[in-house]
């Protein structure tokens, strides 16, 4: 089974752009949520969506978003992107199954802000 | 604040010797807690879990070891390996609560070098 795939690996952007990355959940799981990963900040939670629903929200700006599409895939996007937003954007999927609590990551998306 | 709280920030271990990571919470509601193994240039791989109705668990090399009145819990890699030598996060989450399955709560990582 393929793991989680996780679109464009590496991206640079200037301050004031925006950006929208990709996620493909591993087949037949229906949970993404989305992490921001930084040497100061280490791992925070940005959002879950399940059933292209967003089921909760980490203590990001609402320039922070997302959506998932019915195909369980899953994009967020980053508006009037800042210096501080740089980082490696990681993608989890998860069944959602009872008694089923495994998340698997993505390899990362490397977001530069320059 | 820090949910969850990972010592120590890096370790060095001779191969063939027992690393040991350690991990705190405040959260008596959390109920499930993963330890993640991460490389450089990759994303974090889940390598082992437990629910806190058990106090240990063990996969191979590695056991995860659980004290819910202390609200500790540990990794410990027997027979440390070079390959070994990676960034492991510890985490907690309510699994079972539905609307807030998807939230993990990382440590800070622990940076292990196994030498050979």
């Amino acid at each position: 089974k393929a793991g989680v795939t996780q679109t464009p690996r590496y991206l640079i952007k200037t301050r004031g752009q925006q950006v929208t990355l990709s996620c493909s959940p591993i087949s037949g799981h229906r949970s993404v949520s989305w992490y921001q990963q930084t040497p100061g900040q280490g791992l925070q939670f940005l959002f879950e969506y399940f059933s292209e629903t967003q089921r909760n929200k980490g203590n990001f700006p609402g320039r922070f978003s997302g959506r998932q599409f019915s195909n369980s895939r899953s994009e967020m996007n980053v508006s009037t992107l800042e210096l501080g937003d740089s980082a490696l954007y990681l993608c989890a999927s998860s069944s959602r199954q009872p008694r089923s609590y495994e998340q698997y990551f993505g390899p990362g998306t490397r977001l530069t802000v320059t | 604040q820090q949910q969850v709280k990972q010592s120590p920030q890096s370790l060095i271990v001779q191969k063939g010797g027992i690393s040991i990571i350690n991990c705190a919470y405040e959260n008596t509601a959390f109920d499930y807690f993963p330890w993640y193994q991460q490389f450089p240039g990759k994303g974090p791989a889940l390598l082992i879990a437990i629910r806190p109705d058990v106090s240990e668990k063990k996969e191979g090399r590695f056991t995860i070891s659980f004290n819910k009145s202390a609200k500790q819990f540990s990794l410990h890699i027997m027979d440390s390996q070079p390959g070994d030598s990676a960034t492991y996060f510890c985490a907690a989450s309510r699994a079972d609560r539905g609307s807030t399955l998807g939230r993990l709560y990382f440590g800070r990582g622990t940076q292990l070098t196994v030498w050979p």
